[in-house]
């Protein structure tokens, strides 16, 4: 199985504050990357697609890059709704589907 | 407007048996595969299975396997989760997600809400 290591665990910031989260895949994924973002007794919500595809309706401050193994999440300039918790997903290869361990956006 | 309502969740003994519903609509429920995901309270997600558009293949956690069984029925837009010899460690909420439209396991882009499942004596 592919294990997939998100870091930080968690984070403080501020708003307006430029934020990254970074996933390393266990072996190389090719791109095969989701991320998601979770709020509090919420499903979660697909955020970004294929490592850097905005979801329909996802504001464009939300970003993805990478490659290989390492990929990166960045929020450009926070926004109170973005408090949330984020996990990455890869899908390369499957079964099963696995999920980093999430990264807690706090407020600063 | 694309939703999923899972229902069927609740308080079971240890050994006990549970099934999960999923009610879908605002999509053509008979194209999409469907997943179950898992999250222990305070934890994180876990992927529980996975089954394909017309019910013909199935996968699972090793966690879950031999013990739940994924299934659909496309003339009433439901997903079902059957879980028999239910463990503590099952205590979760389980969502059902639909997958994009993909050509194999990728991107969950539409959750449940959710349904809280306590193993527990």
């Amino acid at each position: 199985d592919i294990q997939m290591t998100q870091s930080p665990s968690s984070l403080s910031a501020s708003v307006g504050d430029r934020v990254t989260i970074t996933c390393r895949a266990s072996q190389g994924i090719s791109n095969s990357l989701a991320w998601y973002q979770q709020k509090p007794g919420k499903a979660p919500k697909l955020l970004l697609y294929a490592a850097s595809r905005l979801e329909s309706g996802v504001p464009s401050r939300f970003s993805g890059s990478g490659s290989g193994t390492d990929y990166t999440l960045t929020i450009n300039s926070l926004q109170p709704e973005d408090f949330a918790t984020y996990y990455c997903q890869q899908y390369y290869n499957t079964p099963p589907l696995t999920f980093g361990g999430g990264t807690k956006v706090e407020i600063k | 407007e694309v939703l999923l309502v899972e229902s069927g969740g609740g308080l079971v003994q240890p050994g006990g048996s549970l099934r999960l519903s999923c009610a879908a609509s605002g999509f053509t429920f008979s194209s999409y595969w469907m997943h179950w995901v898992r999250q222990a309270p305070g934890k994180g997600l876990v992927w529980v299975s996975r089954i394909n558009s017309d019910g013909s293949s199935t996968t699972y956690a090793d966690s879950v396997k031999g013990r739940f069984t994924i299934s659909r029925d496309n003339a009433k837009n439901t997903l079902y989760l059957q879980m028999n010899s239910l463990r503590v460690e099952d205590t979760a909420v389980y969502y059902c997600a639909s997958m994009g439209y993909c050509g194999g396991d990728c991107y969950l882009d539409y959750w449940g809400q959710g349904t809280l499942v306590t193993v527990s004596s």
